[in-house]
């Protein structure tokens, strides 16, 4: 299984809601990464999890909390978000944090009424 | 923070033609990634370099440390190979983010 999957592929919400986006890999990878890609501009990383620990905020509004489960899961929790956070978000793994290729998912095209 | 450049920015080619994209970036780099997105979609790895030249299919990827260049060439161009192609650094260790620096990407449309 050489695949990241992510759920949901699509998510409308409104400002008051609260939702969650999940990522999965099972390649034993040890590092995690949530990526923010607008419109016509390349992503923009946001948070970086290596054995299952916050290793890089980029400083990100707290309206987004990231969970790493365990190290096959990666899990962004949404809430209160604004209309300028609609985005793909895309979740990315590698072996190991700082090295390696990194194998992307197919993204959340989030959507913020 | 390492800055990374692409051109064109946008490319408009026949079937068949052999197709160049290039990327510069201004710091030292421990790796280099081509990664191609077709529009509304995910993200597919192409080639992860850290010198010389990989070969896969009709694509190949070239990089000159010392320049701090790569290159990505398709050959015999297929309207499939239609997409975004991005390149994205990881620099060298010693602080900063640890994700990937991204330039913003090559939109490559090929015509029948």
């Amino acid at each position: 299984d050489t695949e990241v999957t992510q759920t949901p592929k699509h998510l409308v919400m409104g400002m008051t809601n609260k939702k969650s986006l999940k990522c999965e890999q099972h390649m034993g990878h040890r590092a995690m990464y949530w990526y923010k890609q607008k419109a016509k501009k390349p992503p923009e990383l946001m948070f970086v999890y290596s054995y299952e620990k916050l290793s890089i905020n980029e400083s990100v509004p707290s309206r987004f909390s990231p969970e790493c489960p365990n190290s096959s899961l990666l899990n962004l929790h949404l809430h209160a978000l604004q209309p300028e956070d609609s985005a793909l978000y895309l979740c990315a793994s590698s072996l190991l944090s700082g090295s390696g290729e990194q194998f992307f998912g197919p993204g959340t095209r989030l959507t913020v009424l | 923070k390492n800055e990374v450049e692409q051109s064109p920015q946008n490319l408009t080619a026949q079937e068949g033609e052999f197709i160049t994209i290039n990327c510069s970036y201004s710091v030292g780099i421990s790796a280099l990634h081509w990664l191609q997105q077709h529009p509304g979609g995910g993200i597919v790895s192409l080639f992860m370099l850290s010198s010389g030249k990989k070969k896969h299919g009709r694509l190949i990827a070239t990089i000159n440390i010392q320049e701090k260049h790569s290159s990505l060439h398709i050959t015999a161009s297929h309207p499939r190979d239609s997409a975004v192609y991005i390149c994205a650094v990881r620099s060298q260790a010693g602080g900063g983010a640890d994700g990937l620096t991204f330039g913003k990407g090559t939109h490559l449309i090929i015509q029948p």
